[in-house]
């Protein structure tokens, strides 16, 4: 089955605080592509990565980083030195044949 | 630009009137899709759309309709809303379906409410 699994609903840290939100997939494919969205409080999505399976190297970018890991079917997303402005759900996303498949999402709320 | 439109944005009706949601991509695209997010369950897929006179049923496709007549716009059809299609609903688009991995662009979102 293609499934993507976020167990964390809503993780709340203070400013400048280190924070990963989990993903867990599961896939029939030997090659799938991975994703991870952003949804700040006005609503839209906002794409920050995708990764082939091909490739399992950590990826940073600035503050945010990824840790892809085949062995545990894991995708986990970190947030460095958080700011308020990260304050959004984050949702997970695995590549099925004609669709993304979604995680339920994690809410981030980062406090000043 | 390069970008997803969606209107309206919000959207309050009634239960039984007709309304469509449109959607137009200025990427010539080919492949568009029909997303509704609601709490506890992330997005879903409604339907899609390969190309031009080309469109499948997602994962939750009853009471929906969609027509691709151009390439450039997918509209979103409820022929007779009820109040369980209240959610938030999300167009997206990219280069040619999902098979290569490509970067899926999404429209802002229409937040609908049917009361």
């Amino acid at each position: 089955a293609q499934k993507v699994t976020q167990a964390q609903t809503e993780i709340s840290v203070v400013e400048k605080e280190d924070v990963t939100l989990d993903c867990v997939y599961e896939t029939r494919d030997t090659t799938y592509y991975l994703f991870w969205y952003k949804q700040p409080p006005s609503g839209e999505l906002v794409f920050l990565i995708r990764r082939n399976s091909f490739d399992e190297q950590n990826e940073i970018s600035g503050r945010y980083s990824w840790n892809f890991q085949k062995s545990t079917s894991s995708f986990n997303f970190t947030i460095t030195a958080s700011q308020v402005v990260d304050s959004a759900v984050y949702f997970c996303a695995l590549r099925d044949t004609d669709k993304l498949i979604f995680g339920t999402g994690t809410r981030l709320q980062v406090f000043p | 630009e390069a970008q997803v439109t969606q209107n309206p944005r919000y959207l309050i009706t009634v239960t039984g009137k007709k309304l469509t949601v449109t959607c137009s991509q200025n990427m010539n695209h080919e492949y568009m899709s029909w997303y509704r997010q609601d709490p506890g369950l992330g997005l879903r897929q409604i339907y899609y759309s390969m190309n031009v006179e080309v469109t499948d049923k997602g994962d939750v496709p009853e009471g929906y309709k969609v027509s691709r007549k151009e390439k450039r716009n997918f509209p979103l059809i409820l022929e007779s809303p009820s109040p369980n299609q209240t959610s938030l609903y999300f167009c997206a688009s990219s280069l040619s379906g999902m098979g290569i991995g490509t970067e899926a662009f999404f429209g802002q979102g229409t937040r609908l409410t049917v009361v």
